[in-house]
This record gives C-alpha cells, structure tokens and sequence, in this order.
C-alpha cells in the first residue's frame, strides 16, 4: 500500500529566503505527483501536477522535481513571502492497481516570518 | 468559472442523526471523491465514484453513503452509525484521461457533532 511522507512536518523562515520541502513515497507505481496548498480552513489548491515521466514543472516562484527511482520529489519556493504560510501538501496518483483516489502526506506546515 | 461546490461550509449533527453533505461539479469530470480530513493527519479517502451509477469503498467507508444519480453531484451522508464523524470534509473531482490526472477540490464542510 502506498505511503506518503512530508519532510518537515513544520517550517518558519525569515521572508525572502528561498526553502525546499521535500516529500517521499513507498511505491514507485504511480500516475503523478501533485502538490497542493491548504490555507487554514480551506479546501486544497492545486500548484503543480507532475506526470511519472516527467522529472519537473515550474509555476512562477515554484518548482517541483520528481524522481521516481528514488521515490522523491520535492517543492522548491523561490524569494519566499509572507503569503506564502499555508500548509502544504503531496499526493500520488496511484496506477499499481487498489482504490482509485490520491494517497496524501501529512503535509508541511509553513510560516513565513515578516 | 468551472469548479466544485461544497455546502454546507458549517454542519452541526445532533448525535443518531444522518446528515447529508452535498457536492455538485461543473468541470465535466467523471470521476468523483471523498476525503475526511482530521488535525494531524493526512486526507483519508471515504468513496469515490469513476461512472454515474457507480461508486466504491474508499479507506474509511464505514459509517458513510453516497450515491452518484448524476455526473455533476456526489453527495455524501454521514449516519449515525459513524461514531466519530467530526471533521472536516473534502470534495473533489478529476478526468479519466490517464494523461491529465490532476485534481481540483472544493472549500470542505466542517462538521461538528453537538
């Protein structure tokens, strides 16, 4: 069964540096990788999708890599800003058979600090 | 604008109550979730439907229904028989196309047991 794994569970940085989260999985057999960003008491919303034969997608100050041979893959934050505290979290898509739906990591709890 | 929508926003259930949480896509999607998500740990999948007219268990099913009479609405009932439904609910919905996975979610129901 699938496992996803969110490295650190929280983070507080001063505004401006640039920061890595980083996120692991148990089983290569997967789809795509999505990271999303969950503001407190919020639905989830997507940032970057990255299909298995891919190795990264960028959106303006984000980019995310997947490796997985390694079963890794990682959210880079460019210039970090206050606005970007929220929670932050990774998914697999599964292909190697079993329900249908995304397996989650606990996500990256982030503070930026003004 | 395509999305989901998710009411209530806040659902307060007396306890041997059912109480229906309702979701309705306008994005085309045939395929349909359910996630409960609670402080500490990761989303948790409840059902998922691939096809009007058929739905399956997810991780966490018992306690729950769903039916899925329409492509646009996947509502979910949480019965009494789910002893610890306090938590926060997440709808979502995704394409088939196995070459665009990603997901989108709705802004979630809060429910509290009183």
């Amino acid at each position: 069964k699938q496992e996803v794994t969110q490295i650190p569970a929280a983070l507080s940085v001063p505004e401006g540096e640039n920061l890595v989260l980083n996120c692991s999985f148990t089983d290569s057999a997967i789809y795509n990788l999505q990271w999303f960003r969950q503001d407190p008491g919020k639905g989830l919303t997507s940032l970057l999708l990255i299909q298995s034969s891919q190795r990264e997608q960028t959106s303006g100050r984000l980019n995310a890599s997947l490796d997985k041979s390694s079963g890794r893959s990682t959210l880079y934050i460019a210039a970090s800003q206050p606005g970007d505290s929220a929670t932050y979290l990774c998914a697999a898509k599964n292909s190697g058979g079993g329900a249908d739906g995304l397996t989650f990591g606990k996500g990256t709890h982030l503070i930026i600090q003004p | 604008d395509g999305g989901i929508t998710q009411s209530p926003k806040y659902l307060f259930r007396k306890e041997g109550q059912n109480v229906t949480l309702s979701c309705e896509q306008n994005l085309n999607h045939d395929a349909m979730y359910w996630y409960r998500q609670d402080p500490g740990q990761g989303l948790r999948l409840i059902y998922y439907s691939q096809i009007v007219n058929d739905f399956q268990k997810g991780d966490i099913a018992e306690g729950y229904s769903v039916s899925r009479e329409k492509k646009e609405s996947f509502p979910l009932t949480v019965t009494s028989a789910q002893k610890n439904p306090t938590a926060f609910y997440l709808c979502a919905s995704s394409t088939q196309d196995r070459g665009n996975y990603g997901y989108t979610f709705g802004s979630g129901t809060r429910l509290t047991v009183v």
